[in-house]
C-alpha cells in the first residue's frame, strides 16, 4: 500500500520557519492534507488540498506539493505550534486512507 | 459540529466490543464517516470508512474481517463492531467526519476519542 514518510522530529527557534516534509511515490499527483495534534487532544485539520487553509487556521500555516514530496511550512513559529503533525492522502489503488508517520515539532 | 464517542473500555483478547459515535450540528446523512485509531505513543492509523448512505465501506488490512463499520442515519450514529480483539488493537478510537460523501477526501471534524484496551 501507499507509504508516506515524514521526519520523526523537527526543531525550530521561536519566530523562525519550520518545514515538514511528507514523501511518497508521485505524491504530487494526489491531494495532500495536514493535521496538527497536541498532547491529549484530537487532531485538527490545518491544511487541505495541498495548500488550502480551513477557517480559523493562521496564515502562518502553508503547504505545497510537487513530485515526490509535499511540505507543510509554519512561519514565525510560536510555542503554541509545538505538536505532532501528520500528512494524509487517499490511495486510489487500495481504497485506503493513508497517514504519514508523523513529525514532532519542538520549539526551542 | 460535535462528535462524541462512547463504548470504550477494557476487554479480554478474543472478545468483542462496540464503540459508537453520536453526531450533531450537521446533516449526518450527507457525509461519509471514518474511524481512526492511535495506539499509545504511536501515530494515527486509519481503520475504516462508510459512505454517506452506508452502501460502501472500506477497511484497513489490519482489521478487515474482524471489524464492521455501520451507521444509522435516522439516529445520527456511527458504530464500529470489533470482534476477535487483539492486544495490538489497544488504542484511542476517533470518529471523524469526511468532507465528502464517499470518504475519499479529508477529515474536517474529529471526536475526542474512546480508549479501548485489550488485555487479559
Amino acid at each position: 500500500s501507499f507509504v508516506l514518510t515524514q521526519p520523526p522530529s523537527v526543531s525550530v527557534a521561536p519566530g523562525k520557519t519550520a518545514r515538514i516534509s511528507c514523501g511518497g511515490d508521485n505524491i504530487g499527483s494526489k491531494s495532500v492534507h495536514w493535521y496538527q495534534q497536541k498532547p491529549g487532544q484530537a487532531p485538527v485539520l490545518v491544511i487541505h488540498d495541498d495548500s488550502d487553509r480551513p477557517s480559523g487556521i493562521p496564515e502562518r500555516f502553508s503547504g505545497s506539493n510537487s513530485g515526490n514530496t509535499a511540505t507543510l511550512t509554519i512561519s514565525r513559529v510560536a510555542a503554541g505550534d509545538e505538536a505532532d503533525y501528520y500528512c494524509q492522502v487517499w490511495d486510489t489503488n487500495s481504497d485506503h486512507q493513508v497517514f504519514g508517520t508523523g513529525t514532532k515539532v519542538t520549539v526551542l | 459540529v460535535q462528535l462524541v464517542e462512547s463504548g470504550g473500555g477494557v476487554v479480554q483478547p478474543g472478545r468483542s466490543l462496540r464503540v459508537s459515535c453520536a453526531a450533531s450540528g450537521f446533516t449526518f446523512s450527507n457525509y461519509a464517516m471514518h474511524w481512526v485509531r492511535q495506539a499509545p505513543g504511536k501515530g494515527l492509523e486509519w481503520v475504516a470508512v462508510i459512505s454517506y448512505d452506508g452502501n460502501q465501506n472500506y477497511y484497513a488490512d489490519s482489521v478487515k474481517g474482524r471489524f464492521t463499520i455501520s451507521r444509522d442515519n435516522s439516529k445520527n450514529t456511527l458504530s464500529l463492531q470489533m470482534d476477535s480483539l487483539r492486544a495490538e488493537d489497544t488504542a484511542v478510537y476517533y470518529c471523524a467526519k469526511d468532507y465528502d460523501v464517499r470518504g475519499t477526501y479529508y477529515f474536517d471534524y474529529w471526536g475526542q476519542g474512546a480508549l479501548v484496551t485489550v488485555s487479559s
